[in-house]
């Protein structure tokens, strides 16, 4: 069974930084292009980051751009959001999930069940 | 960038309605559209996608229509297990969510 696992989540100052990982199981996960979805408290979904499965192609929100970087070590199955300069409008719930296909833009099929980042002085 | 909205933003219904949510999107995006079903403290389940695919194990009471700017899904008879909150997502360029539709217990 196709399973993803987050973690890394926690509490930081603004201006903090903080590095998510998410650990797959389950599948081949070097075939699969990954992604960062957030959801702040009683909020709705948003889209975070995006890279492929070679890890040689990487999108990001503008919300996140130049602050996050998504990377992936397909040795270990884990794909990687190191998220710096952390401001309060960051606290959310994030989770991991995989495109259904190997690449472009797709929907997620599989999610993780999510790691809380809260930005709070 | 590609807006998404989604009409009601909540409904009451009870067991057995025929429940429909619409999802527009800002400019034609073919048919690169998914539903998503999530519960309170829950990640998000696919549930559709590109626009009418029923993903595997998704209960057939659930169908999604339509193709360019408006799409729906529908819920043939609504089960216990279906209040919950839906999102659309397109993915034709990047993704992006509408903001949810709520479905509440009459």
């Amino acid at each position: 069974e196709a399973q993803l696992l987050e973690s890394g989540g926690g509490l930081v100052q603004p201006g903090g930084s903080l590095r998510l990982s998410c650990e797959a199981s389950g599948f081949s996960f070097s075939r699969f292009s990954m992604n960062w979805v957030r959801q702040a408290p009683g909020k709705g979904l948003e889209w975070v980051a995006y890279i492929l499965g070679s890890g040689s192609t990487k999108y990001y929100a503008d919300s996140v751009k130049g602050r996050f970087f998504i990377s992936r070590d397909n040795a270990k199955n884990v794909v990687t959001l190191q998220s710096n300069s952390l401001r309060v409008e960051d606290t959310a719930v994030y989770y991991c999930a995989r495109n259904y296909d190997s690449s472009g833009f797709k929907a997620f099929d599989i999610w993780g069940q999510g790691t809380v980042v809260t930005v709070s002085s | 960038d590609i807006q998404m909205t989604q009409s009601p933003s909540s409904l009451s219904a009870s067991v057995g309605d025929r429940v429909t949510i619409t999802c527009r999107a800002s400019r034609s995006i073919s048919s690169w559209l998914a539903w998503y079903q999530q519960k309170p403290g829950k990640a998000p389940k696919l549930l559709i996608y590109e626009a009418s695919t029923l993903e595997s194990g998704v209960p057939s009471r659930f169908s999604g229509s339509g193709s360019g700017t408006e799409f729906t899904l529908t819920i043939s008879s609504l089960q216990p297990d279906d209040f919950a909150t839906y999102y659309c997502q397109q993915y034709d360029t990047y993704w992006t969510f509408g903001q949810g539709t709520k479905v509440e217990v009459k």
